[in-house]
């Protein structure tokens, strides 16, 4: 069982808009930490899709957006392309175990 | 462009240690950032193993700390993962990642490509 909880998959079809849920809990996300998220392409290595909650590092276009509130956090992606289809992992600093995971969100488009 | 590079064997017997090493170009590793191990078994999701810091100090997963050494040389500008009393459960594909403090709040912002480790006699 991951610290942090993302569902098992989500799925949408081009152009829809969604959304990956990661709950935590007052020693992680409820703690001020501040949550990340990963993309994961078929055999790649995971790439920082949004750091600091809500931020998009250089390149990462503007589709995907992050929030966090209380001992959530979550992922949006709109406008979904084909070559969104990946794993999706969140991230946080916890006070007993350092850096935890989520398990990770298999997105599939239709 | 910051760029990390794994080598190490991909093989290793039950009993045995896995060691690693991650080399870093394009960034010193005096950098004052963390310097991370994460694996992820076949199918599975990420698992957090470790950080090490320029000076040498090092936070470790509370499962695996009492297998887990991480070390920096920083001469070479490589930091390196030792995993003993390997079992089948520690097969998995193993990365290196820089925890980077300044710009992106400690995520992990560079990635090596990643190494398979499989655990068998």
């Amino acid at each position: 069982q991951s610290v942090l909880t993302q569902p098992p998959s989500v799925s949408g079809a081009p152009g829809q808009r969604i959304t990956i849920s990661c709950t935590g809990s007052s020693s992680n996300i409820g703690a001020n930490q501040d949550v990340h998220w990963y993309q994961q392409l078929p055999g790649a290595a995971p790439k920082l899709l949004i750091y600091g909650n809500s931020n998009r590092p250089s390149g990462v276009p503007d589709r995907f957006s992050g929030s966090k509130s209380g001992t959530s956090a979550s992922l949006s992606i709109t406008r979904l392309q084909a070559e969104d289809e990946a794993d999706y992992y969140c991230q946080s600093y916890d006070s007993s175990l350092f850096w935890v995971f989520g398990g990770g969100t298999k997105l599939t488009v239709l | 462009q910051v760029q990390l590079q794994e080598s190490g064997p991909g093989l290793v017997k039950p009993s045995g240690t896995l060691s690693l090493t991650c080399a870093v170009s394009g960034a010193s590793i005096s950098s004052r950032n963390w310097w991370s191990w994460v694996r992820q078994p076949p199918g599975k999701g990420l698992e957090w193993i470790g950080e090490i810091y320029e000076s040498g100090s090092t936070n470790y997963n509370p499962a695996l700390k009492s297998r887990v050494t991480i070390s920096v040389d920083k001469s070479k500008n490589q930091f390196s993962l030792n995993l003993n009393s390997v079992t089948a459960a520690d097969t998995a594909m193993y990365y290196c990642a820089r925890g980077e403090q300044q710009v992106v709040m400690g995520a992990f912002d560079a990635w090596a490509h990643g190494t398979m480790v499989t655990v068998s006699s």
